[in-house]
């Protein structure tokens, strides 16, 4: 399994809904990452967790909070978002980080947030 | 100055062209780069992924770094209406997980 799996594909929220994001690898890849991209722009880092411990969080507001379960389960809580939050939302894995990597990021498809 | 740098001006090229895409950085740290390609509405797909100066060829394309330039392309051979996307480069330091991205190109092939 080389694939990076995210759900929904789309979501529909209003301002005041709490709702998450899941993301699953089975790759073994003990990296794992939340990213934002909005359109024709390149994505933006917001949160990467390392060994299921969170380890980079870009300054993202607290109504964005991640989760790790475990090391092949990643989540984004999302709770009283504004409409300037709707962007494509992808999660990304990797192998250990720095010493001996030798792969590039694996991206899921996303999932497409739209806040209403 | 921006880490890297990417003309997102938008190709378009004639089915069988060669395609030439790069871009610049001024970390001289970053050791690793990538290109992902992304079709509209779907996640970054790896294409090429290198850490060292010079060539390195998968099929129809070949990705290029020139570290001493701070400069690194990629080349997409024999061009295909398939390949129109958006193509971002990628690249991270050692030891570090932060991947720093270029603005990204789209790519059309016109058939």
């Amino acid at each position: 399994d080389t694939e990076v799996t995210q759900t929904p594909k789309h979501l529909v929220m209003g301002m005041t809904n709490k709702k998450s994001l899941k993301c699953e690898q089975h790759m073994g890849h003990r990296a794992m990452y939340w990213y934002k991209q909005k359109a024709k722009k390149p994505p933006e880092l917001m949160f990467v967790y390392s060994y299921e411990k969170l380890s980079i969080n870009e300054s993202v507001p607290s109504r964005f909070s991640p989760e790790c379960p475990n090391s092949s389960l990643l989540n984004l809580h999302l709770h009283a978002l504004q409409p300037e939050d709707s962007a494509l939302y992808l999660c990304a894995s990797s192998p250990t980080i720095g010493i001996g990597q030798v792969d590039g990021y694996t991206f899921g498809s996303g999932t497409r947030l739209t806040v209403v | 100055q921006k880490e890297v740098e990417q003309d997102p001006g938008p190709l378009s090229v004639p089915e069988g062209a060669i395609v030439s895409l790069n871009c610049t950085y001024s970390n001289s740290a970053f050791q690793y780069f990538m290109w992902y390609r992304q079709y509209s509405r779907k996640g970054p797909e790896l294409l090429m992924y290198t850490y060292s100066s010079g060539n390195k060829e998968d099929g129809r394309f070949t990705a290029q770094v020139d570290k001493s330039s701070k400069y690194i392309s990629l080349f997409i051979r024999d061009s295909q209406p398939s390949d129109s996307a958006t193509y971002l480069c990628a690249m991270r330091t050692y030891g570090n997980n932060r991947l720093a991205f270029g603005k990204g190109n789209q790519v059309v092939v016109i058939p």
